[in-house]
């Protein structure tokens, strides 16, 4: 059972352009979601993360979006440079169950074009 | 260098052979994790250790399988008896603990079980 899905194995966009990345979840008990950016022959980077209790967050170029009621996260990147290509994942919590695992989901593949 | 650090970097095993891993962790970490890459997957939960304590455990974990981490500082992960499926990248993870720290990784351990 993957309880977090990211349908889109890979995207390619255009430097300059937007990147929208999207991860679905079906644990309602999340209440934490993190963006990792893992780029080949290295461990996952830590990228941005949104509580339960936002819908938006800002670093920089990244946004991270969360709609609750659809169970629903992406991941904004403006504007996208040659340097973002790399797989990333998202991840999620369910702390109110007492935990403090993780779960990833499948990841997908950005491409920017220069 | 005071990130996530994991040794070895690469192990070629035999079916049947056993082999183990270490992780040290960021010094004031006190939750480390360990997760299972596959290619083409997300990592793949497998344990976590609050301070020296193994809080949780995948039930897709084998007996085969063991990690400790004695002092609360570096964990070892042993494989016992490996398998040619137990191929993977292996990733360790820490973070400090409290609701909304986020974890570093190191670098893996890619396991090739001939």
């Amino acid at each position: 059972d993957q309880q977090v899905k990211q349908n889109s194995p890979s995207l390619s966009v255009q430097e300059g352009r937007i990147s929208i990345l999207n991860c679905d979840y079906t644990n309602s008990m999340f209440d934490y979601f993190l963006w990792y950016k893992k780029y080949p022959a290295e461990g996952p980077t830590f990228l941005i993360s949104i509580s339960s209790i936002k819908d938006k967050n800002e670093d920089g170029r990244f946004t991270v979006f969360l709609n609750k009621s659809a169970k629903h996260l992406s991941l904004h990147i403006v504007p996208s440079q040659p340097g973002d290509s790399a797989v990333y994942f998202c991840a999620a919590r369910a702390t109110t169950s007492g935990t403090y695992k993780y779960i990833f989901g499948t990841g997908t593949r950005l491409k920017v074009l220069a | 260098d005071t990130g996530v650090s994991q040794n070895p970097r690469h192990k070629i095993t035999k079916r049947g052979q056993n082999v183990t891993f270490r992780c040290d962790p960021i010094s004031e970490h006190n939750r480390l994790y360990w997760y299972r890459q596959t290619l083409g997957q997300g990592p793949e939960f497998l344990t976590y250790f609050q301070n020296e304590a193994q809080l949780e455990k995948s039930r897709l974990l084998s007996d085969r399988f063991s990690a400790e981490r004695p002092k609360g500082s570096f964990s070892t992960l042993e494989i016992q008896r490996t398998e040619q499926g137990d191929s993977a990248m292996y990733l360790c993870a820490s973070s400090f603990s409290g609701h909304n720290n986020e974890q570093f990784f190191g670098p893996g351990t890619r396991l090739t079980v001939l």
